[in-house]
């Protein structure tokens, strides 16, 4: 069974940097693709970006283009995402999420979200 | 961008009741449409994908369908357990783009 464990609540103050993980386990961690979605409070999904482990290949949806780094560590099945510059708005809960099959962004595996709060 | 448009925004009902959301597409996403629910406090759950496929373990009362930019989602007979928020889902193209959500509510 794949699982996706998150890492923990952050707190950040504006204009500094957030470095999330989200460990995998249960499958090939590197053939599959990682995709990042947050979801600010009371309002959707946002898409933020993927990466795949085993290309290193990563795409970002623009309005993050320049602040979001997703790379991927295959050694421990670890997908991560760092975030710059933060801002208020940027206080959200950050999911990471897999897709079966690969590429397909049917995001079938989830972790269970990690609360990043942004307040000076 | 593909946007998303749920319709409607939010809805009440009650336990038995079918209930239809729609979500459109600012484009054609052929079938490139997937619907997850979610519950307060948790991740989405994957309930259809290709717009009309169930996601093993999902129950039967719960179907898709549409094609290109118009989409349904139908729960037959509502449970309690099924008072959450809908979000449809372009996986056609990236940015993938979800829409804004239905929230459905107990009557």
């Amino acid at each position: 069974q794949v699982q996706l464990v998150q890492s923990g609540t952050e707190v950040k103050k504006p204009g500094s940097s957030v470095k999330l993980s989200c460990k995998t386990s249960g499958d090939t961690f590197r053939s599959y693709t990682i995709t990042w979605v947050r979801q600010a409070p009371g309002q959707g999904l946002e898409w933020m970006g993927r990466v795949l482990p085993i290309l290193g290949i990563r795409n970002y949806t623009q309005k993050f283009q320049g602040r979001i780094t997703l790379t991927a560590d295959k050694s421990t099945n670890t997908a991560y995402m760092e975030l710059s510059s933060l801002r208020s708005d940027d206080t959200a809960v950050y999911y990471c999420a897999r897709d079966i099959p690969s590429g397909s962004d049917t995001f079938t595996f989830w972790g269970q979200g990690t609360l990043v709060t942004v307040s000076s | 961008d593909i946007q998303m448009t749920h319709s409607p925004s939010s809805l009440s009902a009650s336990v038995g009741d079918r209930v239809t959301i729609t979500c459109r597409a600012s484009q054609s996403i052929s079938n490139y449409l997937n619907w997850y629910q979610q519950k307060p406090g948790k991740a989405p759950k994957l309930l259809i994908y290709a717009a009309s496929t169930l996601q093993s373990g999902v129950p039967s009362r719960f179907s898709g369908s549409g094609s290109g930019t118009d989409f349904t989602l139908t729960i037959s007979s509502l449970l309690a357990e099924d008072f959450a928020t809908y979000y449809c889902q372009q996986s056609y193209t990236t940015p993938v783009t979800f829409g804004h959500g239905t929230r459905l509510e107990i009557k």
